[in-house]
């Protein structure tokens, strides 16, 4: 069965540095998420992504964080200059297309801890 | 993908017993639940989804029950075994095709 594909497992980071967290969505889904896991919380929305553009963002998404797709493969999230609180799980999921019947297929997750 | 338990409300069952997992969920618009599985340091797992216009779906050893009326979604387990111990959330889909998790069950199932 197609997997969401995320890398890396774990990335540990010294405050203030940027980094990177790189999904590979299953082959023909069209719509993208990234999604926070903070320990011991629930799954929280950060970010859409369609059609190469933000279709949403949370209020946690703020100038620091950025997504792209620069290859046409990867989805990619970006934070800029990691703080404490930005220690969680990272998922990325993907869906097929548009209509409200269509679950979202999560990877495995990057564990992020800041330093 | 681990969810420590230390607030996590716990279901415990013997194996080969019928496990109901009930959650609420907050908007009267959303017409699109699902049921994840997340195990130890995975993701959340795709279970079992339901249409507003359902109230009940069934799969296989698993069914979900919807309460529009009052909200509640409930993923019942039949059988339950060793492997289906995990925590298990309800997500619901709104208009913008983002999910809205609930904050999970940890089910812990006893030989």
């Amino acid at each position: 069965e197609p997997e969401v594909t995320q890398t890396p497992s774990h990335q540990v980071t010294q405050m203030g540095q940027e980094v990177i967290l790189r999904c590979v969505p299953i082959s023909n889904h069209l719509y993208f998420y990234w999604y926070r896991q903070i320990l011991g919380q629930k799954v929280e929305f950060l970010v859409s992504f369609y059609n190469n553009e933000i279709s949403e963002k949370s209020e946690i998404f703020d100038d620091q964080f950025s997504v792209e797709r620069p290859d046409g493969s990867n989805f990619t999230l970006k934070i800029r200059s990691t703080k404490l609180e930005d220690s969680a799980m990272y998922f990325c999921a993907t869906r097929k297309g548009a209509g409200s019947n269509q679950p979202q297929h999560f990877g495995d997750g990057t564990r992020l801890s800041i330093l | 993908g681990e969810s420590v338990g230390l607030h996590l409300p716990t279901l415990s069952v013997q194996e080969g017993d019928n496990s109901i997992i009930n959650c609420a969920y907050s908007n009267s618009a959303s017409d699109y639940f699902i049921w994840y599985k997340q195990e130890s340091g995975k993701g959340p797992q795709f279970i079992i989804d339901i249409r507003s216009n359902m109230d009940k779906r069934q799969g296989q050893r698993v069914t979900v029950l919807l309460n529009k009326t009052v909200k509640h979604l409930s993923l019942q387990i039949a059988a339950t075994q060793p492997g289906d111990s995990a925590v298990y959330f309800c997500a619901e889909m709104d208009s913008s095709y983002k999910l809205i998790f609930g904050s999970g069950t940890r089910l812990l199932v006893r030989p």
